[in-house]
C-alpha cells in the first residue's frame, strides 16, 4: 500500500491568511485527491488532482479558494485562502493505486482558524 | 444521486464482544464497491473491509465481516472479539467503478467505544 505523508499535521491561522498543505506519496500514483471533514462530519471530495493538467473540482469548490498543484507523480499541494473560521476542518490527501477501488489516506490536515 | 445512511452516531462495546455497524445506501446502479473505513484519533483513514457488489459472498478480513444485503442495500460491519485499538470513528462508502474514486460517497460516520 502506498504511504502518504500530510504536512503539516495542524495549524492555526489567522482569518485573511493562506495556508498551504503538502501530500507526498512514497511511490508513483496517477490520480490523487483532497477531502474536507468538518468538524463531526464525513468527507468530502473538494478536487482530483492528476499530474500535467488542471485541477478538477466539486460543486462548491472552486479554485480561487483551494488552488491545488500537481508537479510530479509522488507531491501534491493545496492551498485554502483568504481563510474564515468555516474553513476550520481537516484536509486529507488520498491517492488511488493500481486498481481504481483501492484508495489510501494520509493523516490529515488539522485546520483552525481564528 | 447516491446516499449513504449510517443510522448509529455512536455505539460502544465491551472488550472481546461483538459489535455491528449499520450502513444502508441507495443507488440504481447494478455494480459498485462499498467500503468500510475506520478512522482512529490519529485521523487516517484506514480501509478495514471492501466489497464488491457483482460477489455475493460476504467479505471477511480477520476480525471484520460484512452483511451484504444487495437486495436490501444494506451493507453492515461486525467486528467480532472486539479490541481497545478499535475505538475509533468508523464510515461506510460507496464507489461507482466506473468513476473511480472521484464518486465516492461516505456516511456520516459511527463512532464506536470499546470498553475495558
Amino acid at each position: 500500500s502506498a504511504v502518504i505523508s500530510q504536512k503539516p499535521s495542524r495549524d492555526i491561522c489567522q482569518r485573511g491568511t493562506s495556508l498551504t498543505i503538502q501530500c507526498q506519496v512514497d511511490s508513483q500514483v496517477t490520480m490523487m485527491f483532497w477531502y474536507r471533514q468538518q468538524p463531526g462530519q464525513s468527507l468530502t471530495l473538494i478536487a482530483t488532482a492528476n499530474q500535467g493538467s488542471e485541477a478538477t473540482y466539486e460543486s462548491g469548490f472552486v479554485i480561487d479558494k483551494f488552488p491545488i498543484s500537481r508537479p510530479n507523480l509522488t507531491f501534491s499541494t493545496l492551498t485554502v485562502s483568504n481563510m474564515s473560521p468555516e474553513d476550520s476542518s481537516i484536509y486529507l490527501c488520498s491517492v488511488s493505486q493500481g486498481a481504481i477501488e483501492k484508495l489510501f489516506f494520509g493523516s490529515g490536515t488539522q485546520l483552525s482558524v481564528l | 444521486a447516491q446516499t449513504v445512511t449510517q443510522s448509529q452516531p455512536e455505539m460502544s462495546v465491551q472488550e472481546a464482544e461483538t459489535v455491528t455497524l449499520s450502513c444502508t445506501y441507495d443507488t440504481s446502479e447494478n455494480n459498485y464497491y462499498l467500503f468500510w473505513y475506520k478512522q482512529p484519533p490519529s485521523r487516517q483513514m484506514i480501509l478495514v473491509i471492501r466489497q464488491e457488489a457483482y460477489k455475493q459472498q460476504n467479505a471477511t478480513e480477520n476480525r471484520f465481516s460484512v452483511n451484504f444485503q444487495k437486495a436490501a442495500k444494506s451493507f453492515s460491519l461486525k467486528i467480532s472479539d472486539s479490541q481497545l485499538g478499535d475505538t475509533a470513528m468508523y464510515f461506510c462508502a460507496f464507489m461507482k467503478p466506473e468513476t473511480g474514486a472521484n464518486n465516492l460517497f461516505f456516511g456520516t460516520g459511527t463512532r464506536l467505544t470499546v470498553i475495558p
